[in-house]
């Protein structure tokens, strides 16, 4: 079945560092994909989505491709900052569900 | 505009007790989501609803898990008997559509605790 697998956390890094969080998906055919996040006490938010290959989704400074070559989707962002502390979940759409990856905890520090 | 609205916000049962959760979705949301996260599955699905009807209830973990929605608005989860292994966080997602490009928003939960 499909399936989605990202990179374990927690990620520690400074403010203004390059952050990669890694996703992968395993899918028949070319789902959507996302990315949520969810911060300290709130509900999931979607934070971008690419709808087919080489789209890429972009929101807040994130980014992300949809590489079907490489079946991954990895999130990006040039400069992060202690306020994007969270939860980051990369997802596919499966028919009418999603299917969510496991979820990196990510810490920014002063 | 009102987001997606899940009462109780926090439950504590005791083990084989029956619970209810609600959830409220956006006005003029017809598709209607319930997932599950919980520490050692992640986020998974539970059930889709299009309107008042289930199209896919392959998320359900046991048949001591049923859902309803009536009026193509509310919807609700019940657990029978629970269990400890039932203790998670459920939450509510609704969308305009059942498209993949329809965003899927999110309640902010009911954290279920069994004892």
């Amino acid at each position: 079945g499909n399936s989605v697998t990202q990179m374990e956390g927690p990620v520690t890094l400074s403010e203004e560092a390059f952050l990669t969080i890694n996703c992968t998906y395993t899918a028949t055919g070319y789902p959507s994909l996302f990315w949520y996040v969810q911060y300290p006490g709130e509900g999931l938010q979607l934070l971008l989505k690419a709808t087919k290959a080489d789209d890429k989704g972009s929101n807040k400074g994130f980014e992300a491709t949809y590489r079907k070559e490489t079946t991954s989707f990895h999130l990006e962002k040039g400069s992060v900052q202690v306020s994007d502390s969270a939860v980051y979940f990369c997802a596919l759409r499966d028919t009418d569900k999603l299917i969510f990856g496991t979820g990196t905890r990510l810490q920014v520090f002063p | 505009g009102a987001g997606v609205s899940q009462s109780p916000s926090n439950k504590v049962t005791e083990k084989g007790k029956d619970v209810e959760l609600r959830c409220d979705p956006i006005s003029g949301h017809t598709a209607l989501y319930w997932y599950r996260q919980s520490l050692g599955q992640g986020l998974e699905f539970l059930i889709y609803f299009q309107g008042n009807s289930a199209p896919d209830k392959s998320g359900l973990p046991s048949d001591r898990f049923s859902a309803e929605r009536t009026g193509g608005s509310v919807s609700t989860l019940t657990i029978q008997r629970t269990q400890q292994e039932d203790s998670a966080v459920y939450l509510c997602a609704s969308s305009l559509g059942d498209f993949s490009y329809n965003e899927q928003f999110f309640g902010p939960g009911t954290r279920l605790t069994v004892l």
